[in-house]
Formats: C-alpha cells, sequence, structure tokens
C-alpha cells in the first residue's frame, strides 16, 4: 500500500529553527508538495520538489531525496504565526495525491 | 481573482438523509478535487473531475459521488449518511501542480 509518514506533534521556541520530516511509499512519484493549515482554515500551498534537492523560500525550505523516499521541511526563525499543522503529500504514478497525517508545530515563547 | 467557494459552510443532518455540496473553483481552473479530513486521518482523497470527467477516484465507498459541470463547478453527494460521515469536506481547484483549498464544509451527521 501507500504510506506517508510523518510526526504527529512537534514542540520549538520563537525564534529557532525547526525540521518536520516526511518518509513516503508510493507507487511512482510525480511530486512532494508541502501545506500549511492554522486550525479552522483550509491548507495553504508552501512548497513543490520534483527533484532530488533544497528549495528554498524566505523562512522556509524543503528538501527532497527520492532514492530515500524523504523529505523534510525546515523553518527558520519560527514565529508564534507559524504555530499550525504541516502537511506532506506525494503525487503518487497515476497523479493522486497521497497525503500523511500531518505534523501539528506548536511554537512557544 | 476570487478563491475557491464552499457551500455550505456549516450543515447538521441526520444519519440516513443524503447531503450535496457545492465547490466554485478559481475561474480558469478546470481541475477540482474533494477530501474529507478527520482529525487524526488527515487528508482522505475523494476523488477528482478534470472538464467533467471524473479523472481520480479514492477508496470510499459508493455512497460518495460526485460530478462536475461545464462551467467547472463541482458537486458532491452523500447519500445514506453515517455518524461516520461527519467530518469537514474540502475542496480544491488546481491550474498545474499547485491546489488551491476552499475553506470547507463542516458536517455533523446525528
Amino acid at each position: 500500500g501507500q504510506n506517508i509518514d510523518q510526526p504527529t506533534e512537534m514542540t520549538a521556541t520563537e525564534g529557532a529553527i525547526v525540521q518536520i520530516n516526511c518518509t513516503y511509499q508510493t507507487s511512482g512519484f510525480n511530486g512532494l508538495f508541502w501545506y500549511q493549515q492554522h486550525a479552522g482554515e483550509a491548507p495553504t500551498f508552501l512548497s513543490y520538489n520534483v527533484l532530488d534537492g533544497l528549495e528554498e523560500k524566505g523562512r522556509f525550505s524543503s528538501f527532497l531525496s527520492r532514492s530515500k523516499g524523504y523529505s523534510y521541511l525546515l523553518l527558520k526563525e519560527l514565529q508564534m504565526k507559524d504555530s499550525a499543522s504541516y502537511l506532506c503529500a506525494v503525487r503518487d504514478g497515476n497523479y493522486q495525491l497521497i497525503w500523511g497525517a500531518g505534523t501539528k508545530l506548536i511554537i512557544k515563547p | 481573482k476570487a478563491g475557491v467557494t464552499q457551500t455550505p459552510r456549516y450543515l447538521i443532518k441526520t444519519r440516513g438523509q443524503q447531503v450535496t455540496l457545492s465547490c466554485s473553483p478559481i475561474s480558469g481552473h478546470r481541475s477540482v478535487s474533494w477530501y474529507q479530513q478527520t482529525p487524526g486521518q488527515g487528508l482522505q482523497f475523494l476523488f477528482e473531475y478534470f472538464s467533467e470527467t471524473q479523472r481520480n477516484k479514492g477508496n470510499f465507498p459508493g455512497r460518495f459521488s460526485g460530478r462536475q459541470f461545464s462551467n467547472s463547478r463541482s458537486e458532491m453527494n452523500v447519500s445514506t449518511l453515517e455518524l461516520g460521515d461527519s467530518a469537514l469536506y474540502l475542496c480544491a481547484s488546481s491550474w498545474g501542480y499547485e491546489q488551491y483549498f476552499g475553506p470547507g464544509t463542516r458536517l455533523t451527521v446525528t
């Protein structure tokens, strides 16, 4: 079966750096996505990786290793507003999006 | 450009009833996907429509159905509601690889 694993919850301190990992096993691969979802709101797009390597976008970076079935989202200079759930999703060989259960990130002052 | 809209935003139904949810995608987007989101389960893919054709379908029973109209608006229907159908139903439209989500419809089945 297809599977995406990410930690259920993480805690970090304001101003620090946090890395949220995502491992996947899918039938085919056509890209990996990270979305942010604040409580009670819809998910919003953060990043897209289809080739190995690091994609940087401001305070957020996303890394992909297709051979290891692994990705991480790196958040720098954490702010209280970064408290949210972070969803990892993989587009499989049939172009269907498979979603992880999400990582709830708690930022403490 | 207006975002993805979903109606209604909140709905309370009784077991055994049926429900229809509506989604209007961003203008120009021809792909619409539907998801069910419950606490701890994450987003579960229901189906995807593109130009009025169902392109992909998730592992949900036949009680869940959908359709897309020529103007790209989409509806999903759930018949014979069960308590376990209580969830947030999200619609997303896309042009290219990025999906844009609507605010969702919160369905409560009692």
